[in-house]
């Protein structure tokens, strides 16, 4: 139980493009969502909460306008990087919390590649 | 600002070593501790949580780690590793309770190398 995927796993855009990534709660219904961005050797850094029905929360840093975040149901969320530069490519993460379950447990997709060429 | 260390980069191991990879966190309150394991191709994965309690907590696959609040550390260890450990290890807190305190934040990882 508890299995997040996303899609793509991997996507290669053009400079100016905008690229969008899937996150599915497969067997769960997921209130809230949130979206990471690795970089390679470096940790996972919180982007965005996802709240089913509502605006996202960005983090201090993150443009609201550049990656917009969409979470029309209770078990998608979608993270669209608008305009891509070569900058933006990353690991992109999501993760869903069990609505109901303990507030504090979240379950990981698999990551997108992003790659702006 | 909350903010999570990880002091080993990178750790290189021959099977059946003990392993230890060191976490500490900033944050004065009640905070919520994790370990995750990302092994290579692989999302991440819940290996133990620290909520409350008996601060020695047991996780999945031998795993264990110690919530030491007075030194604002949570340690992982395992005994005895295996070639099935290389991965790359997570500390993570969650600070406070519900709202946007539901954030994780992490550690910069830990790169495991076990060497059989």
């Amino acid at each position: 139980g508890a299995v997040v995927s996303q899609h793509p796993s991997w996507v290669i855009c053009k400079s100016g493009t905008s690229v969008k990534i899937e996150c599915r709660s497969l067997d769960f219904q997921a209130t809230t969502m949130f979206w990471y961005r690795q970089f390679p050797k470096q940790s996972l850094m919180l982007m965005a909460t996802s709240n089913e029905g509502s605006k996202a929360t960005y983090e201090q840093g993150v443009e609201k306008d550049k990656f917009l975040i969409n979470h029309a149901s209770l078990t998608l969320s979608t993270l669209t990087v608008t305009s891509a530069h070569p900058e933006d490519s990353s690991f992109y993460i999501c993760s869903a919390r069990v609505t109901g379950g303990p507030y504090n447990e979240q379950f990981f997709g698999p990551g997108t590649r992003l790659t702006v060429l | 600002a909350q903010s999570v260390s990880q002091h080993n980069h990178h750790v290189i191991l021959s099977e059946a070593a003990s392993l230890e990879l060191g976490c500490n966190y900033s944050y004065g309150g009640t905070v919520n501790l994790f370990w995750y394991v990302q092994y290579p191709g692989q999302h991440l994965q819940l290996l133990l949580k620290y909520f409350s309690g008996d601060p020695l907590v047991k996780g999945i696959k031998g795993f264990e780690a110690e919530f030491i609040k007075s030194k604002f550390s949570f340690n992982l260890r395992k005994p005895s590793v295996q070639w099935s450990d290389t991965a790359e290890y997570f500390c993570a807190v969650n600070a406070g309770y519900g709202g946007a305190t539901n954030k994780l934040i992490f550690g910069t990882g830990t790169l495991l190398a076990v060497q059989p």
